[in-house]
């Protein structure tokens, strides 16, 4: 595609609920990002897939957070048993290179969890 | 872990003004990228500037890495230049992470 696309753009869950959050970066692009951006701060990594490898998932908050790329493309971040604190945008971000040099973000899942 | 520290926190400008927007670092990076986020969140890649100096358009970037600095001109100040404005730096031996500033707040009254 054109750019990094996400869905869904907005997404209310009830405490407790699971949730699954999909990124489908641009075409080719090797690299994969998802970045958590609190009100009023800038974007905090999560986590890496270089094709469908996960290379890095230090940021991840909790083990209530599980993100995939199983076909080097797509990816779903899944958070189960949402809590308040998880309320947040969501990004995504691809790069064309195996690296983490010129991020291409999509417009994000603002998620509210009540 | 690396700091990253945006300059000024807020900024009101009048609209033809020009303005300088710091970004410090605290370690050596490998990569550094200047993005703005328009009000809708949309998060757009300006330059990717390790070090040198590049141009495009009205807007000019300047990254001195031996002295852990980089520097965000905007020219001749739009109204669709407000946002917010992020330094983002990939340390070395840091993998692949991408550590963002807080970013500046840029208001450009009409």
């Amino acid at each position: 595609g054109a750019g990094v696309s996400q869905s869904p753009r907005y997404k209310v869950a009830k405490r407790g609920q699971d949730v699954a959050l999909r990124c489908d970066p641009i075409s080719g692009h090797v690299s994969l990002f998802w970045y958590q951006q609190a009100l009023g701060q800038g974007p905090e990594f999560l986590t890496y897939f270089q094709n469908e490898a996960q290379l890095d998932k230090s940021g991840l908050p909790s083990d209530r957070f599980f993100a995939e790329r199983p076909e080097g493309s797509v990816s779903t971040l899944k958070i189960q048993r949402t809590q308040q604190e998880d309320s947040a945008v969501y990004l995504c971000a691809s790069s064309l290179a195996l690296t983490n040099e010129k991020l291409f973000f999509g417009s994000g899942t603002q998620l509210s969890v009540l | 872990g690396i700091q990253v520290e945006q300059s000024p926190p807020d900024l009101i400008l009048q609209e033809g003004a020009n303005s300088t927007l710091r970004c410090n670092f605290s370690d050596s990076v490998n990569n550094l990228q200047w993005f703005h986020q328009n009000p809708w969140g949309q998060l757009i890649n300006l330059f990717y500037i390790p070090s040198g100096t590049k141009q495009n358009g009205r807007l000019s970037a300047t990254t001195v890495a031996t002295e852990r600095y980089s520097l965000l001109y905007i020219s001749s100040s739009q109204t669709t230049d407000s946002g917010v404005y992020f330094c983002a730096v990939g340390p070395w031996g840091g993998g692949f992470k991408t550590i963002f500033g807080a970013g500046t707040r840029l208001f450009v009254k009409a």
